[in-house]
């Protein structure tokens, strides 16, 4: 496909639980973003990778979160132990260097029950 | 990062232009303006840029007047499928513009009615 993929679209995850949440960024997208989303609220951001080096993870709010992208394409967002305070949907967005424009993916919307 | 100040919501009907004005009293001299529109259940997406005076694209058009402390989105003849909420970015657009994390406050929700 042409744009950024994530998966799954939706999460249900029980208080405790652990989730794993999947980016395709474009294809060839040197710069990788994650953003958190409260509903009703603008994006908010998590962390960013450079190719496989993650660079700025300022945004992260505990450490219960963990991202990686081992071969500077696919990214993966952990949260561990999950919070009722983790809901929200979770943003991927992808950029070209020469460009800079993210091109944001649908999101994965976490419900934590 | 400068900060901006958006309206939370506005209404309006199918054909009329929208005008959507943005605060951004500390912005800074190298600094861009950057509207993104969100629909339900989507990433946001780029809709235009701009430093100062006008631009224009085949979706909207960008005012900024002489002193850059605000910026006016305007969307021509509005449509039902143009519902959405609308964000106001301020920040540095250099080279390292695909490497910088974008900050967005709460948006503007638009409505619009048939």
């Amino acid at each position: 496909g042409a744009g950024v993929s994530q998966s799954p679209r939706y999460k249900v995850a029980k208080r405790g639980q652990d989730v794993a949440l999947r980016c395709d960024p474009i294809s060839g997208h040197v710069s990788l973003f994650w953003y958190q989303q409260a509903l009703g609220q603008g994006p908010e951001f998590l962390t960013y990778f450079q190719n496989e080096a993650q660079l700025d993870k300022s945004g992260l709010p505990s450490d219960r979160f963990f991202a990686e992208r081992p071969e500077g394409s696919v990214s993966t967002l952990k949260i561990q132990r999950t919070q009722q305070e983790d809901s929200a949907v979770y943003l991927c967005a992808s950029s070209d260097r020469e460009l800079g424009e993210q091109y944001f993916g649908p999101g994965t919307r976490l419900t934590v029950t | 990062l400068a900060k901006t100040t958006q309206p939370i919501s506005m209404d309006s009907y199918e054909g009329q232009e929208v005008n959507i004005t943005c605060s951004h009293n500390n912005i800074a001299t190298n600094d861009y303006i950057t509207w993104y529109q969100q629909f339900p259940s989507q990433g946001p997406r780029f809709i235009i840029q701009g430093y100062k005076t006008k631009v224009t694209n085949e979706v909207a058009s960008l005012f900024i007047p002489a002193d850059r402390k605000s910026s006016t989105l305007s969307l021509p003849r509005v449509s039902l499928s143009d519902t959405a909420v609308y964000y106001c970015l301020v920040g540095d657009r250099g080279v390292d513009t695909g490497r910088r994390a974008l900050t967005f406050g709460s948006g503007t929700r638009l409505q619009v009615q048939p």
